[in-house]
Order: C-alpha cells, then structure tokens, then sequence
C-alpha cells in the first residue's frame, strides 16, 4: 500500500488565493519528509523536516510537520502563476536493513490569473 | 556546479531493441538514485547506489533492467529489451548523504512503440 498519500490530486485556485497541500503518511523508523516543486522538467526541492526541524519558510512558501499525526502541509500564500506546477512530497526511512524514500503522487496545482 | 547530467534528453525506439540511459551524478555526492516517473504510478525508485555499490534494486521492474555504476561519476540504466510499457521518464538523483536532499537530472524521456 501507498506509505505517502498526498490530497489534494490536483486543485484550481486563482492568482493571490491561499492554498494548502497535504501529505499523511506511515513508516516505522522516520527519517525526514521532503517537499519538491516539478514544473516541466527536473523536481526541486523545497524544504526538507525532520524531527529537529519541524517548520519551515522560504517567502510565500512555509511547511511544518506533526510527527504525532504522522502528516505534513505545504502552504502557499498570495500565489502566483509561476506557482503552477506539481508538488511531491517525499519520506525516508530506514526499511528491509537499508535507507529508503518513496515520494507521493503529487498534488497539481494550476493558479490562473 | 553543472547539476546531475542524463542523456539522452528523449529516446525514441521500437519494441525488442536495447536502450541505454546515462547518468553523471554531482560530484562529491556520494547516492545516486534512478527513478521513473509515469502519469499512472508517479515517481518509483528503480535501484540507488551508495559509493558506486547497489544497495537496493528491489524497485527493478524485472530482468529486463539493469544498471551499474563503474565509478563515481558515471551510471547507466539498461533495459534490454525495450517494451512499450517501458515508456516513461526516467530521472537520476544524486546525494551527499542520507537523508539529504536529492538533486535530480532534467530526465530522459523514452518512448517504446
């Protein structure tokens, strides 16, 4: 079964709204939870949480993690156009002796003007 | 820093021939991961290294794929032979440690017809 869920599958919202994106998740042995950005090509990161950093900001753009519910939310403040792309959220584990990391199925978020 | 390198940038190739995707990871990291990526699953770890050495190929679809990495800045994927359900992109990462960020390559887009 899926250990990374992302909800929404894909959202439509306009330019200066507010979203947030999710990302539950189930694994023994935590390691950290990674936000990616993937326009049309590579993925790039965004934040990365881990049990001694549980929130993160980078402008419009802030994170934070609750290890208690075992999930993660991606905000995005007065978005913009250039905000439209898929995100993915990632997990590593330690899993079967060895380091692992699964990434989820992404949310799509278009932001029209 | 040139980033992780992948070529080619698209393949495009019949049924039955033998295609090899190629990867230069960031220097100094020493992970280095490949990951296809489709529309149905998402993003799905294949096999990753660690200092040249395969740590978990348990992602490998079936025979048909291989991968090596000679040395530290230079891996393959194999897939021999090609089937349409191959199609995909294939994404390599690389990274200094475990669990840092991956950095991924801009991909290979393969077409099996």
């Amino acid at each position: 079964e899926d250990k990374v869920v992302q909800s929404p599958l894909s959202l439509v919202v306009h330019e200066g709204d507010t979203v947030t994106l999710n990302c539950s998740y189930e694994v023994t042995n935590f390691r950290s939870l990674l936000w990616y950005k993937q326009e049309k090509k590579a993925p790039t990161f965004l934040f990365m949480l881990t049990s001694s950093g549980i929130e993160k900001k980078s402008g419009r753009l802030s994170s934070i993690l609750d290890k208690k519910e075992l999930f993660s939310i991606l905000n995005i403040t007065a978005t913009q156009t250039g905000d439209s792309a898929i995100y993915l959220c990632a997990l590593t584990y330690s899993g079967a002796g060895s380091y692992q990391l699964t990434f989820g199925k992404g949310t799509k978020l278009s932001v029209i003007p | 820093d040139a980033g992780v390198i992948q070529s080619p940038r698209h393949e495009v190739t019949e049924m039955g021939q033998e295609v090899t995707l190629r990867c230069k990871p960031i220097s100094g990291h020493d992970y280095l991961f490949w990951y296809r990526q489709t529309m149905m699953r998402g993003l799905e770890l294949l096999i990753y290294f660690n200092n040249n050495v395969p740590i978990d190929d348990s992602g490998m679809p079936e025979d048909r794929f291989s991968a090596k990495m000679p040395n530290a800045s230079f891996s393959t994927l194999k897939i021999q032979p090609s089937e349409p359900r191959d199609s995909a992109v294939y994404f390599c990462a690389s990274s200094f440690d475990t669990p840092s960020p991956l950095h991924f390559g801009n991909g290979t887009r393969l077409t099996v017809t």
